[in-house]
């Protein structure tokens, strides 16, 4: 079946660092991906989303790219800030539509 | 435009007692989707209802799990009889067929 494996946490950075949280999956066809942010107290919010091979998606700084060849999503930010001190996780939607598959999240903590 | 709205936010039952929980999903949005995502773990799908139908509740554990969505809007998801392993946060989602999902902000569980 479909799978998603992320890089684990817990990831600590220094305010304006450099971001890169990995992510791989293993689906049949082709899935489309995403990065979903949850900070606490509060549900899932969509940060970014690719649909086909090659394409990058973006948001507030945020981006990654759909690599087939590798089957990676890997989320990457310029400089981060205290307030994306959150849990990210990736997530796809194989070719059985509506039915998504989360990796397990990495908790990031950006210090000032 | 309100967001998926979700209630109780946090329910504290002792085990063998019943829980119920309720989720209003976007206006318009057919799809829902009820997950189960315990401490440190990404969520995991319970049941998806296309309109009324649920159409993948492959997941969910019948025997003391139960959901319905009555006019294809509103949810409940009912749990009887709780025990200690269902302590666990319980998300909606909806979405507009199988386009982006949209999360509410979860019901934590605590079973004594």
């Amino acid at each position: 079946g479909d799978s998603v494996t992320q890089m684990e946490g817990p990831v600590t950075l220094s305010e304006e660092a450099f971001l890169t949280i990995n992510c791989t999956y293993t689906a049949t066809g082709y899935p489309s991906l995403f990065w979903y942010v949850q900070y606490p107290g509060e549900g899932l919010q969509l940060l970014l989303k690719a649909t086909k091979a090659d394409d990058k998606g973006s948001n507030k700084g945020f981006e990654a790219t759909y690599r087939k060849e590798t089957t990676s999503f890997h989320l990457e930010k310029g400089s981060v800030q205290v307030s994306d001190s959150a849990v990210y996780f990736c997530a796809l939607r194989g070719t059985n539509a509506g039915k998504s598959t989360f990796g397990d999240g990495t908790t990031l903590t950006v210090k000032p | 435009e309100a967001g998926v709205v979700q209630s109780p936010r946090y329910k504290i039952i002792e085990k063998k007692q019943p829980v119920a929980f309720w989720c209003n999903p976007i206006s318009g949005h057919n799809t829902l989707y009820w997950y189960l995502q315990n401490l440190g773990q990404g969520p995991e799908l319970l049941i998806r209802y296309e309109n009324e139908e649920a159409v993948d509740d492959s997941q969910l554990p019948k025997d003391r799990f139960s959901a319905e969505r009555l006019k294809g809007v509103d949810s409940t998801l009912k749990i009887q009889p709780a025990e200690l392993g269902d302590s666990a946060v319980y998300l909606c989602a909806s979405s507009f067929s199988a386009d982006t999902q949209y999360f509410g902000p979860g019901t934590r569980l605590t079973v004594l």
